[in-house]
């Protein structure tokens, strides 16, 4: 079956750094986007940032854009998010989530399968 | 960047209710939205695609409509298990973005 799990998450410092990690089975890794999405404490669901499923493309939320970078290793189904310049505000559960793609009046992406989230804390 | 908003944020239902909630885009969006449903400590879980099309194991109580601008999730009849956080999710460009969540609680 298809399993998602993240990896990485803890406490650091404010301006530090911290990479997340996804560790996927139970499908082709390679076939499939992969989207990051956070929760904050107590609040909704933020979408973070995709890599598409060839790695031609990523696309990043205004809020990481240029701290954070999305990346995946095949041969190991990984998938990574490096998080540079953290900030109080980045503290979140943070999810990998895996696109799937439906058919019925166009071709529509579903966030179909997801993991059950690691926690990070931003703070000093 | 497309801003999704919900409403309501909250409401209060019984067992039995029909329930609707709403979510508006700020342009136009076509079809290419999705509802999702979370639980407290859970992941969140897919429920609709392409606004009104149900996802394999979710009950036929649910259903979505909508197209352009203005999309509504609805429960029939409102069950035990479906209380819960409903958010909207549009994937028509980059960034994608979620509605704000309507969190569904017992009366």
């Amino acid at each position: 079956q298809v399993q998602l799990v993240e990896s990485g998450g803890g406490v650091v410092q404010p301006g530090k750094s911290l990479r997340l990690s996804c560790a996927a089975s139970g499908f082709a890794f390679s076939s499939y986007g992969i989207h990051w999405v956070r929760q904050a404490p107590g609040k909704g669901l933020e979408w973070v940032a995709v890599i598409w499923f060839d790695g031609s493309n990523k696309y990043y939320a205004d809020s990481v854009k240029g701290r954070f970078t999305i990346s995946r290793d095949i041969s190991k189904n990984t998938l990574y998010l490096q998080m540079n310049s953290l900030r109080a505000e980045d503290t979140a559960v943070y999810y990998c989530a895996r696109e799937g793609w439906y058919y019925g009046s166009g071709s529509h992406a579903v966030l179909d399968n997801w993991g059950q989230g690691t926690l990070v804390t931003v703070s000093s | 960047d497309i801003q999704m908003t919900q409403s309501p944020s909250s409401l209060s239902a019984s067992v039995g209710d029909r329930v609707t909630i709403t979510c508006r885009a700020s342009q136009g969006i076509r079809n290419d939205l999705g509802w999702y449903q979370q639980k407290p400590g859970k992941a969140p879980k897919r429920l609709i695609y392409a606004a009104s099309s149900l996802l394999s194991g979710v009950p036929s109580r649910f259903s979505g409509s909508g197209s352009g601008t203005e999309f509504t999730l609805t429960i029939s009849s409102l069950q035990p298990e479906d209380f819960a956080t409903y958010y909207c999710l549009q994937h028509n460009s980059y960034p994608w973005t979620f509605g704000q969540g309507t969190k569904v609680d017992i009366k």
